[in-house]
Order: structure tokens, then sequence, then C-alpha cells
């Protein structure tokens, strides 16, 4: 299993929010390291989503918005929309085993 | 603008070795790191190492250790990763990514992934 632990699956009608966290330890999240968002549309590669817990880079919507509190972090998606649907995965540092991802969790727009 | 171009797929046998190019345009080669991640069918990310192109440090995950080598070609403006003693769990679409500036461990530009399938 990953290091950093997502729920595998989220679901949501349009116009909803969503929320999917990403929960580490203390040799990563805990341990003070920034966490990243990426959004892959399945047989394409990631796209950075969130980085530094809660910037957006640009062309990313304001709906998409990043927290991190201890060892967790969330992703939270509001105005849900068809094209949203995706897989999303986090990403840290761990002190022990440098680049870590989370399992990833696939959206589902209802 | 900012491009990451792959070489195209691969098919090996058990054993043997690939090598993947990545060409780098739209930005200074050597100013940023490039990461390998690859991506097993179904399944997440899984980091596999870097290479400064400046400097030409590395860095590889310990599961990959011995296996993996990443070099670059500051000429060409193209990173390569080479990974030996092929086994059937390496089948997978692998990525070279660059990490952005500031210090962070994070990938602003993704290139469109290679994959390699492993076959007797």
């Amino acid at each position: 299993q990953s290091v950093l632990t997502q729920p595998p699956s989220v679901s949501g009608a349009p116009g909803q929010r969503i929320t999917i966290s990403c929960t580490g330890r203390s040799s990563n999240i805990g341990a003070g390291y920034d966490v990243h968002w990426y959004q892959q549309v399945p047989g394409t590669a990631p796209k950075l989503l969130i980085y530094g817990n809660t910037n957006r880079p640009s062309g990313v919507p304001d709906r998409v918005s990043g927290s991190k509190s201890g060892t967790s972090a969330s992703l939270a998606i509001t105005g849900l929309q068809a094209e949203d649907e995706a897989d999303y995965y986090c990403q840290s540092y761990d002190s022990r085993l440098s680049v870590v991802f989370g399992g990833g969790t696939k959206l589902t727009v209802l | 603008q900012v491009q990451l171009l792959q070489s195209g797929a691969e098919v090996k046998i058990p054993g043997a070795s690939v090598k993947v190019s990545c060409k780098a345009s739209g930005y200074t080669f050597t100013s940023y790191v490039i990461h390998w991640v690859r991506q097993a069918p179904g399944q997440t990310l899984e980091w596999m190492g870097w290479i400064n192109p400046g400097n030409l440090n590395t860095k590889f995950s310990q599961k990959f250790q011995g296996r993996v080598t990443i070099t670059r070609d500051t000429s060409a403006t193209t990173a390569y990763m080479e990974l030996s003693n092929l086994r059937s769990e390496d089948t997978a679409v692998y990525y070279c990514a660059r990490m952005s500036f500031g210090g962070m461990i994070v990938f602003d530009y993704w290139g469109q992934g290679t994959l390699v399938t492993v076959s007797s």
C-alpha cells in the first residue's frame, strides 16, 4: 500500500462540493513537508493542480483548493463539473523514502 | 512553452534493459532537476529517481538502486532513464517530470509518458 493514504473513490453531482483526503505520518506530512496534488485524466500525464499545500498554478480555477493540518491534507473542489472526472493524487516528501505519492482517488461526477 | 517529449513505446523480454529519453525545450535545461516516475497499469505513481542536469547529481529510490541509471546530454537538452534486468512487474508507463523552482519537490511539467512492456 502507498505511504500516503487516499480514499479509492469519491463522487458528487454537478454543482456539489467534494473533498479528497491524504493521510500521512510523522516522517512526511507530519514532519512539515509540503503536499501537492495532481489531476490525471486516464491515458494522459498527471497535471499539477495544487502546490505547497494551498497554491494554485495559473490556469487552475479557484473552485479548486487545498489545505493541510497535522499529518493530513485535503483537496476540495466546489461547483463540480463533468470535466473534473479524473484520478487525483497527493504527493509529498518522506525523510526516509524521498518522494512519495498517495494511492490515488477516482472522482466520479454523477 | 515548456515541453518534455519522450521516446516511443518499447517491448522488451525479461532480463533486457530499456532506455527512455526525455527531450526538454522551452527553458534552460541545466537549471531544473528532472525526475522519473512510473505508473504500472491501474496503479498509482511511483518515484524512481532524479538528475540535476547542471551538476550531474543523482538520487534514486532504494527500490531501484542498482538497476536504474539516469543520465543527460546537455547539448541535446535530453535526459535518459535506463532500467536493467527487466521483469514483468516493470511493465508500466514511465514519465519524466520537471521539478519546479523554489525548493519544493513538486513537478510542474510532465512528459507524455512512455509505455514499456516486459513480456516473453
